[in-house]
């Protein structure tokens, strides 16, 4: 069975930094792309990091560059976000998500979030 | 970036309905589209990918439709267990995904 596990949300004060890990068990961990989506309270959500299966590819949303920091260790089965620069605006629960991929037979696959852990809240107040 | 919209926000319905949701693209994503379900106090859950695929273990009832910029995510015979949130997500401009806002579905 697929297991994200999120931990290392709290309260932080604006301009404060946390670290966000996801802990993962029952599938390859080192073939899979992963990601962290947010989600404020009440409110949708939002895509905020991707990094490959390898740790050579990443990207980040423009709300969140240049602050967050997202890596991983394939030898843990660990997937982690380091958020700096807090901002209220960035308070919201954080999943850590595994990318799925479906193939047309020709063409980029499509691409959707398959599994998901239970998130973990990030609280940004002075 | 791709805006996803989606109506309408929220929706009544009863249990044995079916009931339709509509996702709308800024612009042609082919079918690189998928839907998901929210439960209160959960994490998402994947439906549909690839605009009409249903995802294994979720139940026949559930269907998908569309392609270019007009979705539809289907709801046939409602379950108490199926009011929730729903939210269209795309990912032609992979890996910049954007989601729709997310419709409310509730008795």
């Amino acid at each position: 069975e697929v297991q994200l596990v999120e931990s290392g949300g709290g309260l932080v004060k604006p301009g404060g930094s946390l670290r966000l890990s996801c802990a993962a068990s029952g599938f390859p961990f080192s073939t899979y792309t992963l990601n962290w989506i947010r989600q404020a309270p009440g409110k949708g959500l939002e895509w905020v990091s991707s990094i490959s299966s390898s740790g050579s590819d990443i990207y980040y949303a423009d709300s969140v560059k240049g602050r967050f920091t997202i890596s991983r260790d394939n030898t843990k089965n660990s997937l982690f976000l380091q958020l700096n620069s807090l901002r209220a605006e960035d308070t919201a629960v954080y999943y850590c998500a595994r990318l799925g991929t479906y193939f047309y037979g020709s063409g980029r696959p499509d691409q959707y979030f398959d599994n998901w852990g239970q998130g973990t809240l990030v609280t940004v107040s002075s | 970036d791709i805006e996803m919209t989606q109506s309408p926000s929220s929706l009544s319905a009863s249990v044995g309905d079916r009931v339709t949701i509509t996702c709308r693209a800024s612009q042609n994503i082919n079918t690189y589209l998928n839907w998901y379900q929210q439960m209160p106090g959960k994490a998402p859950k994947l439906l549909i990918y690839a605009a009409s695929n249903v995802q294994r273990g979720v139940p026949s009832r559930f269907s998908g439709s569309g392609s270019g910029t007009d979705f539809t995510l289907s709801i046939s015979n409602l379950q108490p267990e199926d009011f929730a949130i729903y939210f269209c997500q795309q990912s032609y401009n992979a890996p910049l995904y954007t989601f729709g806002q997310g419709t409310k579905l509730e008795i």
